[in-house]
């Protein structure tokens, strides 16, 4: 099956830029998506297409893919962000695949 | 307002079956593809299955192939997903998606999710 690889935690302080990277092989051609999951709640949405921002989400929030490698990136990071992180893709066959979630730490 | 909801989860023993069902409101149903999405304890997210607005395309994760059925009844709005030969390892919260588009697999992501629903399969 195809693989995304996060680092399993980031730790950042308040106000601090959190950067969260999201390698795979298929990401020069397909778009990298990115879920925010808080403690006993649903994933949300955050980040689709690369670097687009669903409405409601807020700016500080930012996405960018290079190559093999897309990323997360929180400018100021605030406490209530504080959350698990989860790139989602798909290989070339178009199988869909989640990263195994980065652990964000804001203190 | 996309809301969905899930119901069916429970407690069953090995080899039993079970059926989840997501009511949607808040959007065109048969507009788009529906997936489900499952969280072991602790664990993080795996695709399971999804469908396609008009029903007639569906995919599984090798891992749930031949046991687990997606489908969904567009009168209702309800998406339903009938899991049998049920094992330890299928304990998970499931979470039912709405999908970005209508068709089942390419270019589509999860764009609204439910609550979930859990299912323990223990004897």
């Amino acid at each position: 099956s195809y693989e995304l690889t996060q680092p399993p935690s980031v730790s950042v302080s308040p106000g601090q830029a959190a950067r969260i990277a999201c390698s795979g092989d298929a990401l020069p051609k397909k778009y990298a998506y990115w879920y925010q999951q808080k403690s006993g709640q649903a994933p949300v949405l955050v980040i689709y297409e690369d670097s687009k921002r669903p409405s409601g989400i807020p700016e500080r929030f930012s996405g960018s893919s290079s190559g093999t490698m897309a990323t997360l990136t929180i400018s100021g990071a605030q406490v209530e962000d504080e959350a698990d992180y989860y790139c989602y893709s798909t290989d070339s066959s178009g199988n869909p695949s989640f990263g195994g979630g980065t652990k964000l730490t804001v203190l | 307002e996309v809301q969905l909801l899930e119901s069916g989860g429970g407690l069953v023993q090995p080899g039993g079956s079970l059926r989840l069902s997501c009511a949607a409101s808040g959007f065109t149903f048969s507009n788009y593809a529906m997936s489900w999405v499952r969280q072991a304890p602790g664990e993080g997210l795996e695709w399971v299955s999804v469908i396609s607005g008009s029903g007639g395309s569906t995919y599984y994760a090798d891992s749930v192939k031949g046991r687990f059925t997606i489908s969904r009844d567009s009168s209702k709005n309800i998406l339903y997903l009938q899991m049998n030969s049920l094992r330890a390892e299928d304990t998970a919260v499931y979470y039912c998606a709405k999908e970005s588009g209508i068709a089942a697999g390419g270019n589509e992501y999860f764009q609204h999710w439910g609550q979930g629903t859990l299912v323990i399969v223990s004897s």
